[in-house]
């Protein structure tokens, strides 16, 4: 089976840096994929890691190292409009099924 | 392009009514799938297709029935309804993925803005 475990709520000021972290079991997956959710919202993708190693873009950087199962999101330069649900996704291995963990609530403050 | 969308918004049933969901997209993508989210909750994926015709179960799919006759569309039937189908259902599609690669390009799915259900 698949399980994920991310921290269920993560606050942090106007400006700085944060990071969500996801921890996972798996008998084996295909990759990690992150996606933002506002409340009342739809999920929106953020990025996908097939590989080990980071993924950037713009703001936002993900990582992945498949040896200590492990994945990150980091968010730079936070603004207030990043305040919202963030979860972590597990692609696998039938690689049209994603397992999503319980997200992390971010709050951003002035 | 409207993306995925989703009827209805909002909908209230009685416990052993029935409904279906309508889901629909205007990407030409080949894959579709449905979620639902319970509140503080994940994703959990019910049913997904890869094309027209070929529909296969998710994690959860006990209570429901898919079918896909078109690329555009893909509802998710709910039989018999029950308190425990309480939720917040999602429609998604994307390209064919493409698993492994660095980026996200070919593994992106995009969302519907949902249909909340409530069964008393």
């Amino acid at each position: 089976g698949q399980s994920l475990e991310q921290p269920s709520e993560v606050t942090a000021v106007e400006g700085a840096i944060v990071q969500i972290n996801c921890t996972y079991q798996t008998s084996g997956f295909y990759g990690l994929s992150w996606y933002q959710q506002h409340d009342g919202g739809a999920p929106t993708f953020l990025s996908y890691n097939g590989l080990d190693g980071l993924e950037e873009t713009g703001r936002f950087s993900s990582f992945l190292s498949r040896s200590d199962s492990y994945g990150y999101l980091l968010l730079q330069e936070l603004q207030m409009k990043d305040s919202a649900s963030y979860f972590c996704a597990l692609q696998g291995n039938n690689f049209n099924k994603f397992y999503f963990g319980s997200g992390t609530k971010l709050n951003v403050k002035p | 392009n409207a993306g995925v969308t989703q009827t209805p918004k909002f909908r209230i049933l009685k416990i052993g009514q029935s409904m279906t969901l309508q889901c629909a997209q205007d990407m030409n993508h080949n894959y579709m799938y449905w979620y639902r989210q319970d509140p503080g909750m994940g994703l959990k994926l019910i049913y997904y297709s890869v094309g027209a015709g070929i529909t296969d179960k998710g994690e959860v799919p006990n209570g429901y029935n898919v079918s896909r006759s078109t690329t555009e569309y893909f509802p998710l039937r709910l039989e018999l309804a029950a308190p425990s189908q309480t939720s917040v259902y999602f429609c998604a599609s994307s390209y064919p993925l493409r698993p492994g690669l660095a980026g996200g390009q070919f593994n992106e799915q995009f969302f519907g803005p949902g249909t909340r259900l409530t069964v008393l």
